[in-house]
């Protein structure tokens, strides 16, 4: 059983809409990390959050955003969605560099 | 420079066989490699993984070699079962202090174990 929630796991938006994607990590994981991954890829990392600042970004652009707050969940926003951004939004954390990430579930995101 | 090749895309294997999943990196920063197995509906789960200071590693049925001088490395699967069928990332990172950790996955194999 994984110690990283998301919610919710499923979501369908319109085009233009603004989402808000929530994660919950286990106690002690101040590092947190959001990937997209559509359907037969490899998950793509979106960036990192590291007590509860931002750590680091892949390609993604600016209306993708994220926080970290204190009690060790995290949201991923994303603005005027786009056709493209449906995909499969998945969560992953860590306590601390040098140790590996547990993944979430993920939430099914469907943009129409 | 990031990109992380897998192969091969599929891989259809009898129970009880050996399934050999391939793996080739460009970045030589690179200093960490995991294998992630995933269900369908599920998010990646961490099988294995392996730092370059060692050329292989094993835990039960799942071994890594690692090939620092190719830049390769691989997954095997000893005795594989009918359980076993899942899609397979490797990724790789570079770890430790100022770094991310951002982890740059493969492009998945979809395994199939037939009983």
């Amino acid at each position: 059983e994984t110690g990283v929630t998301q919610s919710p796991t499923h979501l369908i938006k319109t085009r233009g809409q603004q989402v808000t994607l929530r994660c919950s990590s286990q106690s002690g994981h101040n590092t947190v990390s959001w990937y997209q991954q559509a359907l037969g890829q490899g998950p793509q990392f979106i960036f990192q959050y590291y007590r509860e600042e931002e750590n680091g970004r892949g390609n993604f652009p600016p209306r993708f955003s994220g926080l970290q707050f204190p009690n060790y969940s995290s949201e991923l926003n994303v603005n005027a969605l786009e056709l493209d951004d449906s995909a499969l939004y998945l969560c992953a954390s860590s306590p601390g560099q040098n140790y590996g990430y547990t993944f979430g579930s993920g939430t099914r995101l469907t943009i129409v | 420079q990031q990109q992380v090749k897998q192969s091969p895309q599929s891989l259809i294997v009898q129970k009880g066989g050996i399934s050999i999943i391939n793996c080739a990196y460009e970045n030589t920063a690179f200093d960490y490699f995991p294998w992630y197995q995933q269900f369908p509906g599920k998010g990646p789960a961490l099988l294995i993984a392996i730092r370059p200071d060692v050329s292989e590693k094993k835990e039960g049925r799942f071994t890594i070699s690692f090939n620092k001088s190719a830049k390769q490395f691989s997954l095997h699967i000893m005795d594989s079962q009918p359980g076993d069928s899942a899609t397979y990332f490797c990724a790789a990172s570079r770890e430790g202090s100022g770094n991310t950790g951002k982890l740059i996955f493969g492009q998945g194999t979809t395994l199939q174990v037939k009983p």
